[in-house]
């Protein structure tokens, strides 16, 4: 069974620039969340969805945010970077969110 | 507000002896905690979960404690490995979709 596959595995922008991230979860989960992982501040909680719904929401800025579609893929998408968005996004899919979490293994993010 | 707390950034444990990763949290709402492990380029992996109905779980050599009362969990793992040499995390939740982690705590086991 194939694992959660996130894309692109590394990616380098420049402030002011967007990005879109890409999440592909295990086949039958349906629930996709995001996390960003910085250096001395571990997993933070971007949001969660399930059946294309967002269910809960993290406390990033706007400037963060996301979507699933029909088939259960998420993307997350990041405007007008800023420096400290260099980090590490996380996507895991669950069953239905209440389970444990599988991860991908990550979209590291460089701003320039 | 950090919820989840793992107040040692880091642990050297020799082969063969027991490593004792502990974690603290502040929400009594929190119900099912789980520890996950990561290696460098790899996302976390699961490793062990425990219901807050219990007060302990073993799979193998981890076994993870823990304490309602003094919102404290601890994660052993007896005997330590090099393989075991990684970054540990432990996370919570209250039912919400919503797992909050701890900061990590980097396990050395030496040869």
């Amino acid at each position: 069974k194939a694992g959660v596959t996130q894309t692109p595995r590394y990616l380098i922008k420049t402030r002011g620039q967007q990005v879109t991230l890409s999440c592909s979860p295990i086949s039958g989960h349906r629930s996709v969340s995001w996390y960003q992982q910085t250096p001395g501040q571990g997993l933070q909680f971007l949001f969660e969805y399930f059946s294309e719904t967002q269910r809960n929401k993290g406390n990033f800025p706007g400037r963060f945010s996301g979507r699933q579609f029909s088939n259960s893929r998420s993307e997350m998408n990041v405007s007008t970077l800023e420096l400290g968005d260099s980090a590490l996004y996380l996507c895991a899919s669950s069953l239905s969110g209440a389970n444990v979490l599988t991860f991908g293994a990550g979209s590291r993010l460089t701003v320039l | 507000d950090q919820q989840v707390k793992q107040n040692s950034p880091s642990l050297s444990v020799q082969e063969g002896r027991i490593s004792i990763l502990n974690c603290d949290y502040t929400n009594s709402m929190f119900d099912y905690f789980l520890w996950y492990k990561k290696y460098p380029a790899e996302g976390p992996t699961f490793l062990i979960s425990i219901s807050s109905i219990k007060d302990k779980n073993e799979d193998g050599r981890f076994t993870v404690f823990l304490n309602k009362s003094a919102k404290h969990l601890s994660l052993h793992i007896v005997p330590s490995q090099p393989g075991d040499s990684a970054v540990y995390f432990c996370a919570a939740t209250s039912g919400t979709y919503k797992y909050i982690f701890g900061t990590g705590t980097r396990l050395k086991v030496l040869a």
